[in-house]
C-alpha cells in the first residue's frame, strides 16, 4: 500500500485568493496525480505531475489557474488560483503503487 | 479507457451478498476491469481488479462474463460500513499508462440493516 498525507484537510477561503494544496507520499513514485471532485459529482482528472519536468493538464483545466509543482519524487503541491465559488470542492492526490492507485484522504475546499 | 455504464444506486439488507452490475461493452483486448469504493468524505479505495478470469480477495469477488463487457462485483455479507459509492473502471493495467483512471458516476449503495 501508499501513504499519502494531504495538507490541509480542509479549508475555507475568499473569493479570489489563492490555495496550495500539499500531497507528500511515503515513498519515490514517478508520477502523481491530481483530482477534482465537485460538490456530488464524481473525480475529474485535473494533471499529472512528473518530477522534472512541468505538469500535463486535462481538458478544461490550465496551468495559470492550477499551477503544480513537483520538487521530488515524494512531494507534490497544487495551488487553485484566483478562487471563486465554483472552485469549491473536493481536491485529491493519487499514486500509483503496482497494480493499484492510492488516494490521499482529500482537501476540501470552500470558497466564500 | 473503454466507458462503463452502472446504477445509479441500490440498496442492499445487511447480511446478504450485494451484486454491483457494470456495462463495459467498449473494452479492449488489453484493459483491464478495475473496481474502486469511496466512502464518504474519504478517498477512492481499491477494492479488485481483473482482465477475464473471475476473481477474488478479502473484500469481494469479481465475475467477468466470457465477452468481458459486462462483470458484476460481489460484497459476500454487505456491512453498514459498505454503505458507499462503488466505481467500476476499465483501463490498461497500472504500469502502461500510469494510474489516469477515468471515472464515471458510480453506484451509490446503501446498505440497511
Amino acid at each position: 500500500s501508499a501513504v499519502i498525507s494531504q495538507k490541509p484537510s480542509r479549508d475555507i477561503c475568499q473569493r479570489g485568493t489563492s490555495l496550495t494544496i500539499q500531497c507528500q507520499v511515503d515513498s519515490q513514485v514517478t508520477m502523481m496525480f491530481w483530482y477534482r471532485q465537485q460538490p456530488g459529482q464524481s473525480l475529474t482528472l485535473i494533471a499529472t505531475a512528473n518530477q522534472g519536468s512541468e505538469a500535463t493538464y486535462e481538458s478544461g483545466f490550465v496551468i495559470d489557474k492550477f499551477p503544480i509543482s513537483r520538487p521530488n519524487l515524494t512531494f507534490s503541491t497544487l495551488t487553485v488560483s484566483n478562487m471563486s465559488p465554483e472552485d469549491s470542492s473536493i481536491y485529491l492526490c493519487s499514486v500509483d503503487r503496482s497494480t493499484e492507485a492510492f488516494f490521499g484522504q482529500g482537501t476540501r475546499l470552500t470558497v466564500v | 479507457d473503454a466507458k462503463t455504464t452502472q446504477p445509479p444506486s441500490m440498496d442492499c439488507a445487511e447480511g446478504r451478498a450485494a451484486n454491483l452490475p457494470c456495462n463495459h461493452s467498449t473494452i479492449s483486448g488489453n484493459e483491464y476491469v478495475y473496481w474502486y469504493r469511496q466512502i464518504h468524505s474519504q478517498g477512492p479505495q481499491y477494492i479488485i481488479h481483473g482482465l477475464k478470469n473471475n476473481e477474488t480477495n478479502e473484500m469481494a469477488s469479481l465475475i467477468i462474463t466470457e465477452d468481458r463487457k459486462s462483470s458484476t462485483l460481489i460484497l459476500p455479507h454487505a456491512t453498514l460500513r459498505d454503505t458507499a459509492v462503488y466505481y467500476c473502471i476499465v483501463r490498461v493495467e497500472a504500469w502502461a499508462a500510469g494510474n489516469k483512471l477515468t471515472f464515471g458516476g458510480g453506484t451509490r449503495v446503501l446498505v440497511k440493516p
